[in-house]
């Protein structure tokens, strides 16, 4: 069974932090992994996706890392902004194309 | 951009009521998803499709099922509505199988009384 875990499962912070968020996965076998943000009541937007053969993926002020060895993608996120505030979602991805999903960091940065 | 369309954003049925829910996409991608979300439970997979009267079931299937007649347009039937059944449910498309990215539309929240 494919299990995907995120911690933490809410997060607090003051604007301006820098903050980690973490993914970990049971089957070291991964194909590819995708970080979303879903704001409430609305899907899923996707931010990075880090394809097989890759380890990292950058955009703006996000930065995430595979390690497939060990089972973890952690997203960075930098200089965090009110407007960060949303829930974050790791989907694991499997060679079909699914997505094995945790459940997701509710995250509220504060002014 | 990649667009994800669902049919409607808010939806309340009856229990026992025939539903349709319907997902277009406008990138011509061959693989086609449906998930439901719930709170403590996550994302679910119910069925895909990676191409046009092709499925396949998820993990959770039972209660479902779907129809892939033209490749922009995957639907989700629930033959039988019931209460178990009020959930967010999502689409998502992406070409091919595996390296690409999936896109999401943005949810239909159906409600069972």
């Amino acid at each position: 069974k494919q299990e995907v875990t995120q911690i933490p499962a809410a997060l607090s912070v003051p604007e301006g932090e820098n903050l980690v968020l973490n993914c970990s996965f049971t089957d070291s076998a991964i194909y590819n992994l995708q970080w979303f943000r879903q704001d409430p009541g609305k899907g899923l937007t996707s931010l990075l996706l880090i394809q097989s053969s890759q380890r990292e993926q950058t955009s703006g002020r996000l930065n995430a890392s595979l390690d497939k060895s060990s089972g973890r993608s952690t997203l960075y996120i930098a200089a965090s902004q009110p407007g960060d505030s949303a829930t974050y979602l790791c989907g694991r991805g499997s060679t079909l194309g699914r997505l094995y999903f945790g459940r997701g960091t509710q995250l509220t940065v504060w002014p | 951009d990649v667009k994800v369309t669902q049919s409607s954003r808010y939806l309340v049925k009856r229990t026992g009521e025939k539903v349709f829910l319907e997902c277009v996409q406008d990138m011509d991608h061959e693989n086609m998803f449906w998930y439901r979300q719930d709170p403590g439970l996550g994302l679910r997979l119910i069925y895909f499709s990676y191409d046009v009267k092709m499925k396949e079931k998820g993990d959770i299937p039972e209660g479902y099922s779907v129809s892939r007649e033209k490749k922009e347009r995957f639907s989700l039937i629930l033959e039988s509505a019931s209460t178990n059944q009020t959930s967010m449910y999502l689409c998502a498309s992406m070409p091919l199988r595996g390296d690409y990215e999936q896109y999401f539309g943005p949810g239909t929240r159906l409600t069972v009384t």
